[in-house]
């Protein structure tokens, strides 16, 4: 399968600071990139989705002035979480897809914790 | 009423066992539909996919869909420690890929 990077794997912050996620795709152009967040012993909850070249699409309750998305290249996409506060903490996972139907293949996620 | 619905588990099998996992899904309209592997603090992994009734068989993996039923399931046959895991159920509608919450499994030596 296509390779997804994602960096850092782990961050640990002080609380009102910004963390940047990078998620790269290593071997294929990513059209469309997800963003999810994963609290612990739950399922991935989708956060937002990212087409290269315009403005992310976030799902109800998600804050888009709190989770800045960029999508500025078919192969990078960043999330920014911004003034993060301990209930922030989670494990961060973006995925990408070459197309509308698709597979989609995910990075190797983000543990943020904010202290 | 949740999107894709799974049992949480655990659910136990003895190594060389059959391990039987469901999952259903409330968007009639669904088209495609996945089973992904995660190992605790690492992301999914893609293990099988499945688009038409029926079963598709990869492996030592066999996923079926039932689309009238709303219904995908996924077997794991002779079963080993390795597969010890959270499997989610994932399907896909429009463009978003809905997650159930996970059924864990754990395979005894």
């Amino acid at each position: 399968g296509a390779v997804v990077s994602q960096h850092p794997s782990r961050v640990i912050c002080k609380s009102g600071t910004s963390v940047k996620i990078e998620c790269r795709s290593l071997d294929f152009q990513a059209t469309t990139m997800f963003w999810y967040r994963q609290f612990p012993k739950q399922s991935l909850m989708l956060m937002a989705t990212s087409n290269e070249g315009s403005k992310a699409t976030y799902e109800q309750g998600v804050e888009k002035d709190k989770f800045l998305i960029n999508h500025a290249s078919l192969t990078l996409s960043t999330l920014t979480v911004t003034s993060a506060h301990p209930e922030d903490s989670s494990f961060y996972i973006c995925s990408a897809r070459t197309g509308t139907n698709t597979e989609a293949f995910f990075g190797q996620g983000t543990r943020l914790t904010v202290v | 009423q949740k999107e894709v619905e799974q049992n949480s588990g655990p659910l136990s099998v003895p190594e060389g066992a059959i391990a039987s996992l469901n999952c259903t899904y409330s968007d009639r309209g669904s088209q495609s539909f996945f089973w992904y592997r995660q190992y605790s603090g690492k992301s999914p992994e893609l293990i099988m996919s499945i688009y038409s009734n029926g079963d598709k068989e990869d492996g030592r993996f066999t996923a079926q869909l039932n689309k009238a039923s709303q219904y995908v399931s996924l077997l794991i046959r002779d079963s080993q420690p390795s597969d010890s895991a959270t499997y989610l159920c994932a399907v896909r509608s429009d463009y978003k890929l809905s997650f159930g919450a996970g059924t864990t499994v754990t395979v005894r030596a």
